[in-house]
């Protein structure tokens, strides 16, 4: 079975400064996909970015990059230019590709930001 | 943009009563999933349908779940004896043949 690990429950970044979210995961397969979600106080659930693991460049969209190690199994995402908008639980999310697959979810990290 | 929605956005219930949380994935979607979140923790899968019929289901859907898409556009989720330990926001998503899932804002569920 598939296993999200997030090892940072919090973290914490100045306004306009850069933080970089960590999460690992382990699989025995070689075609998945990997998402960052979002989650504000109002609880709902959005995406903030996406990584096909067959495509070595690592995603960008907007401030949210990702750094991608697939030997490693890392996923990493980088928030620049932090913004107090920001401050939210990211869950880091894996899925096999294949029909109907599940969303595996890491434990999340809380991220706070600071003016 | 089409949106995943969900009512009701909280529902409050006494323990042993059935509840049906609604969801309305987006139009052209073809796998409808429903995840459960507990407070503090992580989300979990709870059961994946598509083509009207279950995929997959996880430990945690067992006889008192059921899933159910009676029209076009509605996808449900009926707890038929409400236990305490099924309060939870539960979370209603869908996806189109890629693999990106879009979640609802989810419907809080307390059971007293």
């Amino acid at each position: 079975a598939q296993t999200v690990t997030q090892s940072q429950p919090e973290m914490s970044v100045q306004e306009a400064e850069t933080v970089t979210l960590s999460c690992t995961y382990d699989t025995s397969e070689s075609d998945y996909y990997l998402f960052w979600y979002k989650q504000p106080p109002s609880r709902q659930m959005i995406l903030v970015i996406r990584q096909e693991a067959y495509k070595q460049q690592n995603a960008t969209e907007n401030r949210f990059s990702v750094n991608f190690q697939k030997a490693a199994k890392s996923f990493s995402l980088k928030i620049s230019d932090s913004q107090l908008g920001d401050a939210a639980m990211y869950f880091c999310a894996y899925v096999n590709t294949g029909t109907a697959s599940k969303l595996t979810f890491g434990t999340g990290t809380r991220l706070q930001v600071t003016l | 943009e089409p949106e995943v929605t969900q009512t009701p956005s909280h529902q409050v219930t006494q323990m042993g009563q059935e509840v049906i949380l609604r969801c309305v994935p987006i139009s052209n979607h073809l796998y409808f999933y429903w995840y459960r979140q507990i407070l503090g923790q992580k989300v979990e899968f709870l059961v994946s349908f598509y083509n009207n019929e279950i995929s997959e289901k996880s430990e945690i859907f067992d006889d008192q779940f059921s899933v159910e898409r009676p029209d076009g556009s509605n996808f449900t989720l009926k707890i038929r004896s409400t236990k305490l330990e099924d309060s939870a926001m539960y979370f209603c998503a869908s996806r189109t043949d890629t693999d990106t899932q879009y979640f609802g804002p989810g419907t809080r569920l307390t059971v007293l």
